[in-house]
């Protein structure tokens, strides 16, 4: 089992729609919880940061952590065509180094 | 432009080669990190040096080797090269040890190996 699961996608949504993106991990220990986005042929972008469990909204995103089912979860409200990109989930533990990666989610808004 | 440059943008070389890539992070960053990014993978973490220290290792193949210099630019050097190393290598970088407060990443060179 990896460390992170992410589904790959691709998810599809038409403008104005609420997008969910979602990762699982099996790793208790971790505490630090992010989400970057990453267009085409560019590096990942830091998105949205949490520590611990709770909700923590930023605009139009929302990132939520539930660490007793080991779940976190991205909400995009009103998606636009400029949010089509991969989105990442990424974390670590308090005494770590290296953040994990899931493999992202591809996500493609239409106008 | 994030502020951590790496150069080249692209590299195309045949196998059995050796190539360098250079990473020079933000400025006041003191952490780097090198990932590799492939399709079926994603993002695999590989090393990670600090004030020109070696701090931690993932994946990293034996062929592959990094270094931190006192201006505290980054190299990672891959030797041997094979098919399945074609990628995208990224480095990013942080001011502290720990990545606890998110990395910043350069925009990756894209490695092709014929």
């Amino acid at each position: 089992q990896k460390e992170v699961e992410q589904d790959p996608g691709p998810l599809s949504v038409p403008e104005g729609a609420i997008v969910s993106l979602n990762c699982t991990y099996s790793n208790s220990a971790f505490q630090y919880f992010m989400w970057y986005r990453q267009y085409s042929r560019k590096g990942p972008e830091l998105l949205m940061y949490t520590y611990s469990s709770g909700n923590k909204e930023d605009g139009r995103f929302t990132a939520q952590v539930d660490k007793s089912s080991k779940y976190i979860s991205l909400f995009i409200r009103d998606s636009q065509p400029s949010d089509s990109a991969t989105y990442l989930c990424a974390m670590n533990n308090q005494a770590g180094t290296a953040l994990i990666f899931g493999k992202g989610t591809t996500l493609s808004v239409s106008s | 432009d994030s502020g951590v440059t790496q150069t080249p943008k692209h590299l195309i070389t045949a196998t059995g080669q050796r190539v360098t890539l250079r990473c020079s992070p933000r400025s006041g960053d003191l952490s780097v990190y090198w990932y590799q990014q492939s399709l079926d993978q994603g993002l695999q973490f590989l090393i990670q040096y600090y004030n020109g220290e070696e701090r931690a290792k993932g994946n990293i193949l034996e062929r592959f080797s990094a270094q931190q210099f006192p201006d505290l630019h980054s190299e990672l050097n891959l030797s041997s090269l094979e098919l399945g190393d074609s990628a995208l290598y990224f480095c990013a970088s942080t001011k502290v040890v720990g990545a606890s407060y998110g990395y910043t990443f350069g925009s990756g060179t894209r490695l092709t190996v014929v």
